[in-house]
C-alpha cells in the first residue's frame, strides 16, 4: 500500500518566517509534486521533480523553492512566508505516466 | 503548457441518476487520462484512468470515455449514491517527465 506522508497537518507561521514542508513516499516513485489547493482554484502545481536533485517549475513557483536530496523525500520551502501563501499544500508522488498518490496535506496559516 | 477545462463546475443529481463530467485538454500528445475523487477533508484519490490506445474503460458504476480527435475525455457515473458526493478532478498527462495540470474540479452533489 502506497504511503505518502507530510511532516505537519497544520502549521501557523508569521509573515517573513522561513517555512519547510516535507514529504516522504515509500514506493520508490521517481516523480514527486507539490501543489497548493485553494477554494475554486483546484490544484495548482508549484514544483515537481522527476529525479534526485532535479526540479522543474510548475505553474506558480514564485515565492517557493524545493529540494530533493533523496529519492523518497521532497521538501517545499517558503523563503519568506507571506499571507497570500496561506493555503492547503498537497504533496504527491508517482511513477512516470501513472497515477499520483497524494499525502494528507498541510494546512498552512500565515499571520 | 497544457490548457485543461472541466465542465460543469458543479453538478447536482438525484440519487440513482447518472452524472457526466467532461474534461477538455489542449495538448494532442497527451497519452494518460486519469480522474481523481476528493471527498471533503480528504486527499484526492485515483478512481479510474485510461490510456490513449483505448476508447472506453469501465469499473462497476464508473466509466471513462476518450475522444482523442476532439481532445476530451469524460467521467460517467451511473446509479449515483450519496457517497459519490465529492469533487472530481481530471489531470491529462503528456509523457512521464512533464508537469501535470489538473482541471479546476467538478463538485458533484447526490441528493438522497
Amino acid at each position: 500500500d502506497v504511503k505518502v506522508t507530510q511532516s505537519s497537518r497544520y502549521l501557523v507561521k508569521r509573515t517573513g518566517e522561513k517555512v519547510f514542508l516535507e514529504c516522504v513516499q515509500d514506493m520508490d516513485h521517481e516523480n514527486m509534486f507539490w501543489y497548493r489547493q485553494d477554494p475554486g482554484l483546484g490544484l495548482r502545481l508549484i514544483y515537481f521533480s522527476y529525479d534526485v536533485k532535479m526540479k522543474e517549475k510548475g505553474d506558480i513557483p514564485e515565492g517557493y523553492s524545493v529540494s530533493r536530496e533523496k529519492k523518497e523525500r521532497f521538501s517545499l520551502i517558503l523563503e519568506s512566508a507571506s499571507t497570500n501563501q496561506t493555503s492547503m499544500y498537497l504533496c504527491a508522488s508517482s511513477f512516470p505516466e501513472q497515477a499520483q498518490y497524494f499525502g494528507p496535506g498541510t494546512r498552512l496559516l500565515v499571520l | 503548457g497544457e490548457n485543461v477545462e472541466q465542465h460543469p463546475s458543479t453538478l447536482s443529481v438525484q440519487e440513482g441518476d447518472s452524472a457526466v463530467i467532461k474534461c477538455t485538454y489542449s495538448d494532442s500528445a497527451s497519452n494518460y487520462f486519469p480522474w481523481y475523487k476528493q471527498e471533503l477533508g480528504k486527499r484526492p484519490q485515483l478512481i479510474i484512468d485510461i490510456r490513449s490506445n483505448v476508447g472506453e474503460k469501465k469499473d462497476q458504476r464508473i466509466a471513462v470515455t476518450l475522444n482523442k480527435t476532439a481532445k476530451h475525455f469524460s467521467l460517467h457515473i451511473t446509479e449515483t449514491q450519496p457517497e459519490d458526493s465529492a469533487v472530481y478532478f481530471c489531470a491529462p498527462q503528456t509523457g512521464g517527465y512533464q508537469k501535470v495540470t489538473f482541471g479546476t474540479g467538478t463538485k458533484l452533489q447526490v441528493i438522497p
